[in-house]
């Protein structure tokens, strides 16, 4: 069975600019997750999809971060306009259905200079 | 607010030894409890999860203690090896709510060999 796949793994840009991530959950999947990782931290939630659906966008600074989940399948999240703090490790996971195991992808290192 | 809180940061142990990391929480709502191992570079994998209808869960190596009434749970590596040697989060999530985890600060651990 396939992982959860990100892409890129790596992206340097500077600050104000724009960039966008992207994720394909495991096939089937009907719940997925966007996190922030900073240095040293633990995971942190930034968005929830059920199917094609926003379930809790409660942690997503919304005034520069949004997300979308065409078909229920795959999701990006993008950030317009990046600022130094939004360097971090941004993850995507899945779960077979709602309150089900998640498993991760390998993330997207982002550096904002 | 740190809805888990995670200790040590940092751990060093010889090979093998037990390593032992330790969780508490506040939501006593709470009813799922996994740890996750995660290697540079890496997404965060599931180790071993736990539910509060059990005091302990033991997978090979690895070993989940519950305590429901002191809110705190515990990881137990057996035996630790070298390969052992990565990050540790502990995590905990309210099911029937979307399953939002609320992840530990993590623990660095290194076996010497």
């Amino acid at each position: 069975e396939a992982g959860v796949a990100q892409s890129p793994r790596y992206k340097i840009i500077e600050k104000r600019q724009s960039v966008a991530f992207w994720c394909n959950p495991i096939s089937g999947h009907a719940t997925l997750y966007w996190y922030q990782q900073i240095l040293g931290q633990g995971p942190k939630l930034l968005i929830q999809f059920q199917n094609n659906g926003v379930v809790d966008d409660s942690q997503l600074p919304k005034d520069r971060f949004s997300a979308e989940r065409l078909k229920g399948v795959d999701s990006t999240l993008k950030i317009q306009p990046a600022k130094l703090e939004d360097s971090a490790v941004y993850l995507c996971a899945s779960s077979l259905f709602w309150g089900g195991e998640q498993y991760f992808g390998p993330g997207t290192r982002l550096t904002v200079t | 607010q740190q809805q888990v809180k995670q200790s040590p940061q940092s751990l060093i142990v010889q090979k093998g030894g037990i390593s032992i990391i330790n969780c508490a929480y506040e939501n006593t709502a709470f009813d799922y409890f996994p740890w996750y191992q995660q290697f540079p570079g890496k997404g965060p994998a599931l180790l071993i999860a736990i539910r509060p209808d059990v005091s302990e869960k033991k997978e090979g190596r690895f070993t989940i203690s519950f305590n429901k009434s002191a809110k705190q749970f515990s990881l137990h590596i057996m035996d630790s090896q070298p390969g052992d040697s990565a990050t540790y989060f502990c995590a905990a999530s309210q099911t029937n709510t979307g399953n939002q985890f609320y992840f530990g600060t993590g623990t660095s651990l290194t076996v010497i060999p």
